[in-house]
């Protein structure tokens, strides 16, 4: 079965400084991956998916197939990027069509 | 306004008395889904649909149930709760069939079984 691990609870950073939230996953197929976020009192929205390979907000994210990672960075941190981050995986080969997250890391962007 | 509703948005209930959380969408979507959010878990899915009367589990549908008879309605039917069940849920949908296009969430049930 596919799985998505985000090793970091909590990841706490100064405006200004980079980021990178880690996400890895576990899937024998082809995925689809992508991270959703959600802030304070407002919906989870979708963030950015690799398949459309575009930078939101300033996050990027690169499907590494060796490494089964799709780390989101972002070059410089502001505050208003604080929140919870999702990283998410659906099944691209199969017919099955369930979306998997991961627990979330939450980012603290500090003054 | 294009939008993902659920009703209620807070509920407390005692084991065992069946319940229904709403969802519903007017943006026309053919899938839709449900999640439950529990700390240190993040978000798993229940149960999702890729269309009207087509529902499948997704990694968490012991003691849910589910049922699509019109596009957009995908209400989750708990029969017989559990404390267990106590946890945040979210519905979510999104256009095409996959599953693979932008979910689009609802605002969230707070559930509490006693």
């Amino acid at each position: 079965a596919q799985r998505v691990t985000q090793p970091e609870k909590l990841l706490s950073v100064f405006k200004g400084a980079p980021v990178e939230l880690k996400c890895n996953y576990s899937y024998s197929g082809s995925p689809e991956l992508f991270w959703y976020v959600q802030y304070s009192r407002q919906r989870l929205q979708l963030l950015l998916r690799h398949i459309s390979r575009e930078s939101i907000k300033g996050f990027t994210a690169d499907l590494n197939k060796g490494e089964t990672s799709f780390h989101l960075k972002k070059p410089f941190a502001q505050e208003e990027d604080s929140a919870m981050y999702y990283c998410a995986l659906s099944e691209r080969d199969t017919g099955r069509r369930a979306l998997t997250f991961g627990s979330g890391t939450r980012l603290q962007v500090q003054p | 306004e294009a939008q993902v509703t659920q009703n209620p948005r807070y509920l407390i209930t005692v084991t065992g008395k069946k319940l229904t959380v709403t969802c519903s969408q007017n943006m026309n979507h053919e899938y839709m889904s449900w999640y439950r959010q529990d700390p240190g878990l993040g978000l798993r899915q229940i149960y999702y649909s890729m269309n009207v009367e087509v529902t499948d589990k997704g990694d968490v549908p012991e003691g849910y149930k589910v049922s699509r008879k019109e596009k957009r309605n995908f209400p989750l039917i708990l029969e017989s709760p559990s404390p267990n069940q106590t946890s945040l849920y979210f519905c979510a949908s999104s256009s095409g069939t996959s599953g693979t296009d932008t979910q689009y969430f609802g605002p969230g049930t707070r559930l509490t079984v006693l």
